[in-house]
């Protein structure tokens, strides 16, 4: 069964703090990797992806990946309330013809203001 | 921006009955999948969608459910004898390669 944890939470941190979301993948074969924001009663949104191993940075948001020790997180710079949301942790195993991701539980963030 | 629609929004069905989940993927996307999400859990993989054909689907897509597309556009989910179980969240999804586009979801509540 190929897995992929994440504390479920949740996370709660003051506004203007840095935000830390960790997550691990069991599938050594896991190509890609995701962070997705879901809204409660909404659709995961993607915020970022990484495929290589180092750092990723898009605005206030820095995808990290660690293949050898399968362990991908985000950070979250200046966290707003606007950014308190359910964090998804996705990984693809890509190849044939689907890429089909498999998701944590995902992290839920409280940014207090 | 282009996005994924879905429709129904809602849907409200009795235990035993049929019904089926419309998914308008992005235009130039080529893979289409459908996931579930039962309240409080996390987003299961059900099906993925490519050249026609189904490319891989999961325990959970059973012959309960099949999907097509009719046309150059639609991509649909049927669930056959809905059982209470059935509640959840479906979303679809579509990509180009790798990278996934979620539709804004079906809540289909099983009665």
């Amino acid at each position: 069964q190929k897995e992929v944890e994440q504390n479920s939470g949740p996370l709660s941190v003051p506004e203007g703090a840095i935000a830390s979301l960790n997550c691990t993948y069991s599938d050594r074969g896991s190509q890609s990797f995701f962070w997705y924001r879901q809204y409660s009663g909404k659709s995961p949104e993607l915020i970022m992806s990484i495929y290589s191993n180092g750092d990723k940075e898009d605005g206030r948001f820095t995808a990290q990946l660690n293949k050898a020790s399968q362990y991908v997180s985000l950070l979250i710079r200046d966290s707003q309330p606007s950014d308190s949301a359910t964090y998804l942790c996705a990984v693809n195993r890509s190849g044939g013809s689907n890429y089909k991701l498999t998701f944590g539980k995902g992290t839920l963030l409280t940014v207090n203001p | 921006e282009p996005e994924v629609t879905q429709t129904p929004s809602h849907q409200v069905t009795q235990m035993g009955q049929e019904v089926i989940l419309r998914c308008v993927p992005i235009s130039n996307h080529l893979y289409f999948y459908w996931y579930r999400q039962i309240l409080g859990q996390k987003v299961e993989f059900l099906v993925s969608f490519y050249n026609n054909e189904i490319s891989e689907k999961s325990e959970i897509f059973d012959d309960q459910f099949s999907v097509e597309r009719p046309d150059g556009s639609n991509f649909t989910l049927k669930i056959r004898s809905t059982k209470l179980e059935d509640s959840a969240m479906y979303f679809c999804a579509s990509s180009l390669t790798v990278e996934l586009f979620f539709g804004s979801g079906t809540q289909l509540s099983v009665l």
